[in-house]
């Protein structure tokens, strides 16, 4: 069964802090993986990565792919309050007729 | 551009009734996805629609049931409402995900907040 495990669950950092959010996977095929952050609203679209060791980057964030060990990190430096959120990490599995798998996010606060 | 539309945005109904959530994807996007939003459960797929035709179905039970028009807006319908039922459900719309040749990048709307008293 396809499955994204995403770590920590949940964090606490004070502001200027950097944290670092992980997304592991196990799917049967694989196109890309996808991050959104969700506040108290639908996800917004951060990042998409379909190649191993290309980093994206907007901002503060940041996030990379390595598809041999089946991972991903996103990376958020000088954190600030708004940063706080839910973050998700999905991926593409791409196999016929499948949905893209979530896993069950981690949520982020960053106080003052 | 316009986002992704969804109608209701607040929703409140008894147990055993039924709803029916709407949903309008961006213009151009063919492709429309739903989930259902838990705390305890996270996202979980419910179904996708392209080209008013069901791609996939997530393991619910057939109280859930959607289609979608030619326009690509899409509806999503829950019969015999359960308190369970209670969620935040989200449509979220793309190109055509089953382009070999395309990226995917999936565009959620505001959601419908469900509650089942």
């Amino acid at each position: 069964e396809d499955k994204v495990v995403q770590s920590p669950l949940s964090l606490v950092v004070h502001e200027g802090d950097t944290v670092t959010l992980n997304c592991s996977y196990e799917v049967t095929n694989f196109r890309s993986l996808l991050w959104y952050k969700q506040e108290k609203k639908a996800p917004t679209f951060l990042f998409m990565l379909t190649s191993s060791g290309i980093e994206k980057k907007s901002g503060r964030l940041s996030s990379i792919l390595d598809k041999k060990e089946l991972f991903s990190i996103l990376n958020i430096t000088a954190t600030q309050t708004g940063d706080s959120a839910v973050y998700l990490c999905a991926v593409d599995p791409f196999a016929g007729n499948t949905p893209l798998v979530f896993g069950k996010g981690t949520r982020l606060s960053v106080i003052a | 551009k316009a986002g992704v539309t969804q109608t209701p945005r607040y929703l409140i109904k008894t147990r055993g009734q039924q709803v029916t959530l709407s949903c309008s994807p961006i213009s151009g996007h063919r492709s429309v996805s739903w989930y259902q939003q838990t705390p305890g459960q996270g996202l979980q797929f419910l179904f996708e629609y392209f080209s008013e035709t069901q791609r996939n179905k997530g393991n619910f039970p057939g109280r859930f049931s959607g289609r979608q028009f030619s326009n690509s807006r899409s509806e999503m319908n829950v019969s015999t409402l359960e308190l369970g039922d209670s969620a935040l459900y989200l449509c979220a719309s793309s190109l055509d995900r089953y382009n070999l040749g395309g990226s995917y990048e999936q565009y959620f709307g505001p959601g419908t907040r469900l509650t089942v008293t």
